[in-house]
This record gives C-alpha cells, structure tokens and sequence, in this order.
C-alpha cells in the first residue's frame, strides 16, 4: 500500500540552526501538509500546499518556517533558525482529493526534532 | 470548528467488540464526521469518515445517530493492534478551512 515517508526520523539540532525535514508524499497526491504534535499535547495544523503555493497555514507557521516542492516527489520544511519550543514530532501528510469536507488525509510516521 | 467531546479512555478485551462514542451536538449541517487514530510513535492513521448514513469498511464501522448529534466508532473484534488513541474530527470546509482539529481524543486500551 502507498505511504507517506518522512526522513530523518529522528533529528537533535542546535538552537539558532536551521532544519530541513523531507517527507515523500504518495506518489498521485496534489495537496500536501504539515502537522505538529509537542510531547503529551494535541496534532495541531501547520500549513497546507497545493500547486507549488501554501493555500493556508496556522498562527505556528511563522516567518521561520517554509515549506518547498523542490522537484516532483519531495516536500519539505524548513525552521530557519529553531527555538527550544519547535521540539516536536513534525508529521507530513498528502491527499488526493484536495480540501473537501470529505478529504481523507495520509500521514507519514513523523520526525522527532529535538532542538537543545 | 464544531467541538466533539470523547471520553479520555476506555478499556476493551481483546477480541471483543468496541464501541467508541463521540457527542457532537452543535453539528452542521455540511459537517462530515471523521475518525483517525493514532498509534504509538505514528503518524495519524485515517479510519472512516461518514456524513448522515451509517458506513462500513474493511477497519471498522461508523454508527451516526439520527440527529447526528452523536456518532460510535465500532471495532468488531479489538486485537492488540488496536491500541491507539482514537479522535472524532468535525470537518466543514466551507468554514473550518483546510485544517483537520484533532482533539485529544480516546485512549484505548486492548487488554490480552
């Protein structure tokens, strides 16, 4: 069955580095997204990206953070220069079918970023 | 973004039936209900989603009250597997946006 992948699944980082997370989305999907889950706290949204543009992100996605299609199969996100408070699980996730009330969204395993 | 509330944990022997509730009271009319779990260490993981009719597949079945002020996520037979914490989504996205609200969910627990 397709799935997402997401690499590395585990990245340590320095505070005031910047990070690359890459995520695969399944290979038919147009619609691509970002999550975030902190340690014992809620999945929350980051952003979502369509047709090489970001169609929405949350009040999280600040001007530290980017995302890019760099070629036909690769998504990624960039934190510029990481604070303590991105520690996280980041997951990727795609759809086929787009922002639709009736969307079923495909997660990838996620990358635990640890920044100290 | 219509709330769900959900029990914080429940607790099923394994190869027993599971039935997972999800209040929803404040409903839309275009609001689909969807449930995800997520397992330990992954990803969320898309189970079924319906909107006013009952739905079955290959994971699981979705039982939506005629009111649709409530909805049961049933497990036929709980295996091991199942452990999960599981989240009953209300999504519109004539007005939630492009987001899925995950909440905090039902933890179960699959007890051998």
């Amino acid at each position: 069955e397709p799935e997402v992948t997401q690499t590395p699944s585990h990245q340590v980082t320095q505070m005031g580095q910047e990070v690359i997370l890459r995520c695969v989305p399944i290979s038919n999907h147009l619609y691509f997204y970002w999550y975030r889950q902190i340690l014992g706290q809620k999945v929350e949204f980051l952003v979502s990206f369509y047709n090489n543009e970001i169609s929405e992100k949350s009040e999280i996605f600040d001007d530290q953070f980017s995302v890019e299609r760099p070629d036909g199969s690769n998504f990624t996100l960039k934190i510029r220069s990481t604070k303590l408070e991105d520690s996280a699980m980041y997951f990727c996730a795609s759809s086929e079918q787009g922002p639709a009330s009736n969307e079923k969204l495909f997660f990838g395993s996620g990358t635990q970023l640890s920044v100290l | 973004d219509a709330k769900t509330t959900q029990p914080n944990s429940m607790e099923s022997n394994e190869e027993e039936p599971v039935h997972l509730p999800c209040n929803h009271s404040t409903i839309s009319g275009t609001d689909y209900i969807h449930w995800y779990r997520q397992l330990p260490s992954q990803g969320p993981e898309y189970v079924i989603h319906g909107l006013t009719s009952n739905v079955n597949n290959r994971m699981a079945s979705l039982a939506i009250a005629e009111d649709r002020k409530s909805s049961t996520l049933i497990l036929h037979r709980a295996t091991l597997r199942d452990a999960a914490v599981y989240y009953c989504i209300l999504r519109d996205v004539l007005t939630g946006g492009n987001q899925f609200y995950f909440g905090t969910g039902t933890s179960l627990t699959v007890i051998p």
